[in-house]
């Protein structure tokens, strides 16, 4: 159990055009989701956290009109990189919690890497 | 703002060599910690957490992580690493009644065994 999928899993785009990705939880109902961004050979960092019904909280540097996060079910968060440049190309991975998941553990997605030329 | 430490950035051991992995944290109040391991072009996967009760804590594959409070610390060990333990290694801790629901994660530990 506890499962999350994300699609795509590799995207190329070109400068100045957005692309969607999409967080699924595929057993169970994710209350809150969070993405997250990682550089080659670096930790993740948090970009923002959403709840299903309501409007994401942005980590701070981060911008929310350039990451578009839309968390409109229980099973499912898109993030949208709007006109996108080439230091956005990275890995972004979203994870999961769910409502019965009181011990804040979270299960993560595979991950879309994204390269922008 | 809390913040995790993870002092080893890479280690290479030999098979069968005892592994330790630091992380240190900084926050007083209570938290759930966590190891995860994102083996090569996978995701990250759950080692093991802690949550309460006894501070050392077992997980999957061998793997063991020990709280001492007073130091701030949840190393990582395995008395013997296998060649197929070879992936990045992260420590994450959750900090309790701060209302931020996210997992604050250091920056990893890249683990190569040789055979």
């Amino acid at each position: 159990g506890a499962v999350v999928s994300q699609h795509p899993s590799w995207v190329i785009c070109k400068s100045g055009t957005s692309v969607k990705i999409e967080c699924r939880s595929l057993d169970f109902q994710a209350t809150t989701m969070f993405w997250y961004r990682q550089f080659p050979k670096q930790s993740l960092m948090l970009m923002a956290t959403s709840n299903e019904g309501s409007k994401a909280t942005y980590e701070q540097g981060v911008e929310k009109d350039k990451f578009l996060i839309n968390h409109a079910s229980l099973t499912l968060s898109t993030l949208t990189v709007t006109s996108a440049h080439p230091e956005d190309s990275s890995f972004y991975i979203c994870s999961a919690r769910g409502a019965r998941d009181v011990r804040y553990e979270q299960y993560f997605g595979p991950g879309t890497r994204l390269t922008v030329t | 703002a809390q913040s995790v430490s993870q002092h080893n950035h890479h280690v290479i051991l030999s098979e069968a060599a005892s592994l330790e992995l630091g992380c240190n944290y900084s926050y007083g109040g209570t938290v759930n910690l966590f190891w995860y391991v994102q083996y090569p072009g996978q995701h990250l996967q759950l080692l093991l957490k802690y949550f309460s009760g006894d501070p050392l804590v077992k997980g999957i594959k061998g793997f063991e992580a020990e709280f001492i409070k007073s130091k701030f610390s949840f190393n990582l060990r395995k008395p013997s690493v296998q060649w197929s333990d070879t992936a990045e290694y992260f420590c994450a801790v959750h900090a309790m009644d701060t209302g931020r629901r996210a997992l604050t994660f250091g920056s990893g530990t890249r683990l190569q065994v040789q055979p």
